[in-house]
């Protein structure tokens, strides 16, 4: 079981909003930055979001992240089916010095 | 183009041990953090390992502690981790990732394609 807790699963229609919530504690997400990643099966993740809501440069604005207190989310709007893919979020772990990962959600586009 | 190439994967037993490679290029190497990523078969992302830039700090997963050990040469372009005391739990596609500055090793910006260790007798 993650320290970093995401929902399993979330789905949506193809043009509509989804969101995906990453809930810590304070020696994680309360005092560090949260980063998202995309991972479509049989490949390696790609970071979408960095510093909580910050794209890197290839990142449409359909994604954006958000930070408030010990939680994090991630937005996506437009939904297209070349969205679905499992979402990972991760920050670092003041206490554990290191870094964590929530469990990840499987995003399905119906 | 940045580039990163894992090399060293294979089948182990339990107790062996194994050094994976990840040959870097299309940046300054010495001057980004590194870390390594594993993933268990149908399981999430875990972070095991990363090395801070030219001054080489270290953090490690409690579940590798002790056991593996990342190394850098920035001389090669390359970050190591040596695994030793391997468990079947151990199993997992590891990947080579690059931080986005010096220090950074939870912004991860660029992965490599995964080298699979298998861990069975």
């Amino acid at each position: 079981q993650s320290v970093l807790t995401q929902p399993p699963s979330v789905s949506a229609a193809p043009g509509q909003k989804v969101t995906i919530s990453c809930s810590g504690s304070s020696s994680n997400i309360g005092n560090n930055y949260v980063s998202w990643y995309q991972q479509v099966p049989g490949t390696a993740p790609k970071l979408l979001i960095y510093d909580n809501n910050k794209r890197p440069s290839g990142i449409p604005d359909r994604f954006s992240g958000s930070k408030s207190g010990t939680s994090a989310t991630l937005g996506i709007t437009g939904l297209q089916t070349g969205d679905e893919a499992d979402y990972y979020c991760g920050t670092w772990d003041t206490s554990l010095s290191a870094v964590l990962f929530g469990g990840g959600t499987k995003l399905t586009v119906l | 183009e940045v580039q990163l190439l894992e090399s060293g994967g294979g089948l182990v037993q339990p107790g062996g041990s194994l050094r994976l490679s990840c040959a870097a290029s299309g940046f300054t190497f010495s001057t980004y953090a590194m870390s390594w990523v594993r993933q268990a078969p149908g399981k999430g992302l875990e972070w095991v390992s990363g090395i801070k830039s030219s001054v080489g700090s270290t953090y490690y997963a409690d579940s590798v502690k002790g056991r593996f050990t990342i190394s850098r040469d920035n001389s090669k372009n390359t970050v190591f981790l040596q695994m030793n005391s391997l468990r079947a739990e151990d199993t997992a596609v590891y990947y080579c990732a690059k931080g986005r500055g010096p220090e950074s090793f939870n912004e991860l910006e660029y992965w490599g394609q995964g080298t699979l260790v298998t861990v069975s007798s």
